[in-house]
């Protein structure tokens, strides 16, 4: 199964609201990654939270980690049309030495204008 | 800067055919490359891994292989496809330092169908 497990599985809001999505993971990580698809295109690395490190922010990201719970958040603030993707979590797991990182499933994203 | 090619953007190939995909790195050296599918609507799936020129791991038994002849090319190829091998397939790169490997950085993706 997935390491990395993203909720919700799609997310519908209107231009201006904030946008949230979680990941949930089950085993011990070095860090946790936030990565954004369009649609049919490559991912674009978001941001990186380290696993000592509680929250993070860039722009109008803010990124959360809760290693007690093995859960990390992704909040988009102020949203606008150009943000419809796919959102990925990805964790790189700390027995691999980090060189094996595993993407959930994703949510994904619409904007309305 | 770095930049990384994936070719073809796009192919269909009928099943039983040979496949080979390439991907190129530039500006960058002793990268660490990896070949992802991504079946539609899902997440990646991590197909390979490589640290270095003939390394390579492998994440998954399948009818799939990978070659790095070179330090910055990265090839996936089959004998025989499936139609299961249906899918968007991503190379990335990342540093080979232990402050640089988590962050990927990937291609455009080629979509291949198996019909």
């Amino acid at each position: 199964s997935q390491q990395g497990e993203e909720d919700p599985q799609a997310l519908s809001i209107q231009e201006g609201e904030n946008a949230t999505m979680n990941c949930s993971y089950k085993t011990s990580i070095n860090n946790l990654q936030w990565y954004r698809q369009n649609s049919g295109r490559g991912l674009v690395h978001l941001i990186l939270i380290r696993s000592n490190e509680r929250e993070k922010h860039s722009g109008r990201l803010r990124v959360t980690l809760d290693t007690s719970k093995k859960s990390s958040s992704l909040l988009i603030t102020a949203s606008r049309a150009a943000d419809t993707a796919s959102y990925f979590c990805a964790t790189a797991l700390i027995n691999t030495g980090g060189f094996k990182t595993i993407f959930g499933a994703g949510t994904r994203l619409f904007v309305k204008a | 800067s770095q930049t990384i090619h994936q070719w073809p953007a796009t192919l269909v190939q009928p099943v039983g055919s040979p496949l080979s995909l390439e991907c190129t790195v530039e500006g960058t050296s002793n990268p660490n490359l990896y070949w992802y599918r991504q079946a539609a609507g899902r997440g990646l799936q991590l197909l390979f891994y490589s640290v270095g020129i003939g390394q390579i791991s492998s994440e998954v038994p399948q009818n799939l292989s990978a070659s790095r002849p070179q330090d910055r090319q990265f090839i996936l190829s089959s004998k025989k496809l499936l139609l299961s091998d249906s899918g968007f397939y991503l190379c990335a790169w990342s540093g080979s330092q232990r402050t640089t490997y988590n962050e990927q950085f990937f291609g455009p993706g080629t979509r291949l169908t198996v019909l």
